[in-house]
């Protein structure tokens, strides 16, 4: 299994708040992306890293910012929450360039905003 | 643009039945990638296959099959003898180059004991 963990597992905070989501590789991957999954939506980009400081956005990116200081890290911050940011976010990493290989996945964070 | 879809929204067998998950995929492009992956009910996404645009050849693995036929764009996954442990939801997925992947919305495969 791919090393990576995602912090924290589960989370419930109140409109307005900022929350940072940070996903850790231990695989020394360059690409790693964000995705949220929602129900009857199922798996959205929200935004990936191609490199250290590298980052782009992808189709549900608005709301939310990111950042790559290390290879190994990659953060999600949401700088206030609203409530339809409520989902379960998903960190994947990959040694493949865009388009041409599988993904890997943590196990999620669930995020609640209430 | 690239699009999945995942008709079966959920299904229901009895186990040792049978199963075919669909998936049909839409892409301009003649290189692309497909793949399938697991999500049970603990909640993780795991890996299955990949095929790419070039390659057709059926895969069998197990109990589970794939038929990649691009005359219907469709890369159906085929569960044989299905057991409990294969309850999960499934999602099919597409991928071309310098692209991110795009995936169905899943489908939600239930095996009655």
């Amino acid at each position: 299994d791919a090393g990576i963990t995602q912090s924290p597992r589960h989370k419930v905070t109140e409109t307005g708040t900022p929350v940072t989501l940070r996903c850790h590789q231990t695989e020394n991957h360059r690409y790693m992306y964000w995705y949220r999954q929602d129900p009857g939506h199922g798996l959205r980009l929200i935004h990936y890293s191609y490199g250290v400081k590298d980052t782009d956005k992808g189709e549900v990116s608005d709301g939310y910012s990111v950042s790559r200081s290390k290879t190994e890290d990659f953060l999600l911050t949401l700088e206030s929450a609203t409530s339809s940011q409520t989902s379960v976010y998903f960190c994947a990493i990959s040694d493949f360039s865009p388009g041409t290989g599988e993904l890997f996945f943590g196990e999620g964070s669930r995020l609640t905003v209430l | 643009a690239q699009k999945v879809t995942q008709a079966q929204t959920e299904i229901s067998v009895v186990e040792k039945e049978d199963v075919t998950l669909d998936c049909v995929y839409e892409t301009r492009d003649t290189t692309y990638y497909l793949f399938w992956y697991k999500q049970p009910p603990s909640g993780e996404l795991v890996f299955l296959i990949r095929r790419n645009s070039f390659d057709e050849q059926n895969e069998i693995s197990g109990r589970y099959s794939w038929n990649f036929q691009k005359s219907t764009s469709s890369f159906n996954f085929t569960i044989t003898a299905s057991q409990v442990v294969d309850s999960a939801v499934y999602f099919c997925a597409l991928s071309v180059l310098d692209d991110k992947i795009i995936f169905g919305k899943g489908t939600r495969l239930h095996i009655l004991p």
